[in-house]
């Protein structure tokens, strides 16, 4: 499978413990992105890297929040001192990032986090 | 205002039936456009980029008004595999690609 893959699927902490994510992107794709989606609502964009920069970061990810893609490649996003509220299915998503492409993403079946 | 915006439903339709979306979006310099379906539990997938020109793909018809910023979704013959969340996704340069997702409308498709 060479699609967006992302590791753990199901985890569950409890509060005040830290967590970690890690996504594979599509292995020719430069960009890599996080969201955020709970029940009822579209997915809530984090942060994006342009190979290993990261170019964004949404104004509503507190600072337990890091990501870090360090070789351009796999991504990690930690979230330290978790509270009931992280709880959510978190998307990682790979593109081109090109304007031919129309910047088509294609998202990983996300991790689920349960915060106790 | 939001800047996507979609009826959340759930539309509950008949097997066989012609449905139709509709999403609102503010930005007027959004240039790109997608629809994505989301299965419960699960990841978004695309289901078809928007053109200008309006496009189809079997029962799927997707429209785009720039006018009155909106972009439609028809699904024609609907099946009961039909049954989903759909996405509505824009995207404009100024954002500096980052795409704005509207909320979802769920789709019910009854036999």
């Amino acid at each position: 499978d060479t699609g967006v893959s992302q590791d753990p699927r199901h985890k569950i902490t409890k509060r005040g413990q830290n967590v970690t994510f890690r996504c594979d992107p599509i292995s020719e794709h430069n960009r890599l992105y996080w969201y955020r989606q709970t029940l009822g609502q579209g997915p809530e964009f984090l942060t994006y890297f342009q190979n290993e920069a990261q170019l964004e970061k949404s104004r509503l990810l507190s600072d337990r929040f890091s990501a870090e893609r360090p070789k351009g490649s796999f991504s990690t996003l930690e979230i330290q001192r978790t509270e009931q509220g992280d709880s959510a299915m978190y998307l990682c998503a790979s593109s081109l990032g090109s304007r031919d492409s129309g910047n088509t993403i294609y998202f990983g079946e996300g991790s689920w986090l349960t915060v106790v | 205002r939001k800047e996507v915006e979609q009826d959340p439903g759930p539309f509950n339709v008949p097997e066989g039936a012609t449905v139709a979306f509709n999403c609102t979006y503010s930005n007027s310099a959004s240039q790109s456009f997608f629809w994505y379906r989301q299965d419960c539990r699960k990841e978004p997938k695309l289901l078809m980029s928007v053109y200008s020109s309006g496009n189809e793909d079997g029962r799927f018809t997707a429209q785009l008004n720039r006018a009155s910023q909106y972009i439609s979704l028809l699904i024609r013959d609907s099946k009961l595999s039909d049954s989903a969340t759909y996405l509505c996704v824009v995207n404009s340069w100024d954002s500096n690609y980052q795409l704005i997702w509207g909320a979802g409308t769920k789709l019910i498709i009854k036999p």
